[in-house]
């Protein structure tokens, strides 16, 4: 059973970089039959797709978010990470990450609540 | 790349049958065989009902189903139970590797 778990600073200052990492236990992260995406929630609204990478090194972002984006990996520790940079208030969102199968988000991590405040 | 349109709410009785509207375009889900659905109940992480737009993953019950016409997904809960009391969102692939996710809509179980 593939499992993914969150984890960073709950709390970043305006105009700061945002970081968090997704540990994927179950399966491997190397494996060419996935992808892996970040997805966010600001509180009391929908989802919104935040980016993805493969495990060929590519990765592809939402046209919206691209230039603040960068997502990365680390296969010896089976994570990959977000950054998202110049983070405001509308930043503000519970962070999941997920795993891409036939074009769906199939497993979900619990999500993490990042809130942008001073 | 917009959001999906969705019905803000819905609702219905036990027993009874309601369906959720998905509407896209001809780039998203127009185009694509790559709709998904998902529930959502408060507090906890979305979870996969339907993917490629009307297929279960294993252990979801066979109440949900899937469609698509043209532009627009349909998500059908049939015999409403208290425990499908959550949020729904459609997603659709939109191409060049990208996806755009519905606005939700909120079931509820009267």
């Amino acid at each position: 059973q593939v499992q993914l778990q969150e984890s960073g600073p709950g709390l970043v200052k305006p105009s700061q970089s945002l970081s968090l990492t997704c540990t994927v236990s179950g399966g491997s992260i190397s494996s060419g039959s996935y992808s892996w995406s970040w997805i966010r929630q600001p509180a009391g609204k929908g989802l919104e797709w935040i980016g993805r990478f493969y495990t060929s090194g590519s990765t592809n972002y939402n046209p919206s978010l691209k230039s603040r984006v960068t997502i990365s990996v680390d296969t010896s520790k089976n994570q990959f990470s977000l950054r998202l940079s110049s983070v405001t208030a509308a930043d503000t969102a519970v962070y999941y990450c997920a795993r891409i199968s036939y074009g769906s988000f199939d497993y979900w991590g619990q999500g993490t609540l990042v809130t942008v405040s001073s | 790349q917009s959001a999906l349109t969705q019905p803000a709410s819905v609702s219905g009785s036990p027993g009874q049958s309601i369906t959720i509207s998905c509407t896209g375009t001809s780039s998203d889900v127009g185009s694509y065989n790559l709709v998904s659905w998902y529930q959502q109940h408060p507090g906890k992480a979305p979870k996969l009902m339907i993917y490629e737009v009307n297929k279960r993953p294993s252990g979801v019950s066979d109440r949900f189903s899937g469609s698509k016409s043209g532009n627009t997904a349909s998500l059908t809960i049939s015999g409403l139970q208290a425990e499908d009391e959550a949020d729904y969102y459609c997603c659709s692939y939109v191409g060049s590797i990208t996806w755009v996710f519905g606005g939700g809509t909120k079931l509820t179980v009267l």
